[in-house]
């Protein structure tokens, strides 16, 4: 059975502390992998799409890598601000031709000032 | 920017109803979804189309159905309401692909609803 599962399930930081948010998943055939934040009351927003072939994206201060052997991603936030308290979904989908995706349940992140 | 319009953010009804939930998006996408997002479950899929008039069922289609008339609409209906559809409800479009999931999916903000 495909899952995805996220690590931890919430983390509490200083502003301007950096944090890592993990994602296990299995599963195959993998496609791409994909990173959303979704602030209270508000749809996912994607923040990263990773295919198999690499292994580092950035956007701002978002970074996330993909270890396609062993089945793991990484989010990574630089000098966090209080407007990145939200919650951060992992998405991993099969490359079937109903390329169908596999959500985790979410990381919630706070960001105290 | 891609917009995915969701009728109601919030909506109240009671057991028994027939619910329809609304979206419309802007940007000629092929592919759209429903989803219902519940605490410790994360988003599940209910219904996807990849087409007009073309429906296929997600992991928890029971109680639900879906109608795709014109592309840029999706609606989601629950038949008869019951209280565990209680539960955030999120559509979602995406542009064609092959495979079909490869796209980044843009969300609506999502339906609040309770049934009483």
């Amino acid at each position: 059975k495909n899952q995805v599962e996220q690590s931890p399930q919430s983390l509490i930081i200083l502003e301007g502390k950096n944090c890592t948010l993990q994602c296990n998943y299995t599963v195959s055939p993998f496609s791409n992998l994909r990173w959303y934040k979704q602030d209270t009351g508000r749809g996912p927003v994607s923040l990263t799409i990773m295919t198999f072939s690499e292994n580092t994206k950035s956007n701002g201060r978002y970074t996330a890598t993909l270890d396609a052997d062993t089945k793991q991603s990484s989010l990574h936030i630089t000098a966090s601000q209080l407007s990145d308290s939200a919650s951060y979904i992992c998405v991993v989908s099969a490359n079937t031709n109903a390329g169908k995706s596999t959500f985790g349940d979410g990381t919630t992140l706070t960001v105290k000032p | 920017d891609v917009k995915v319009t969701q009728s109601s953010r919030y909506l109240v009804k009671r057991t028994g109803e027939k619910v329809f939930l609304e979206c419309v998006q802007d940007m000629d996408h092929e592919n759209m979804f429903w989803y219902r997002q519940d605490p410790g479950l994360g988003l599940r899929l209910i219904y996807f189309s990849y087409d007009v008039k073309m429906k296929e069922k997600g992991d928890i289609p029971e109680g639900y159905s879906v109608s795709r008339e014109k592309k840029e609409r999706f609606s989601l209906i629950l038949e008869s309401a019951s209280t565990n559809q209680t539960s955030m409800y999120l559509c979602a479009s995406s542009e064609a692909g092959a495979p079909r999931g490869n796209q980044p999916q843009h969300f609506g903000d999502g339906t609040r609803l309770s049934i009483l």
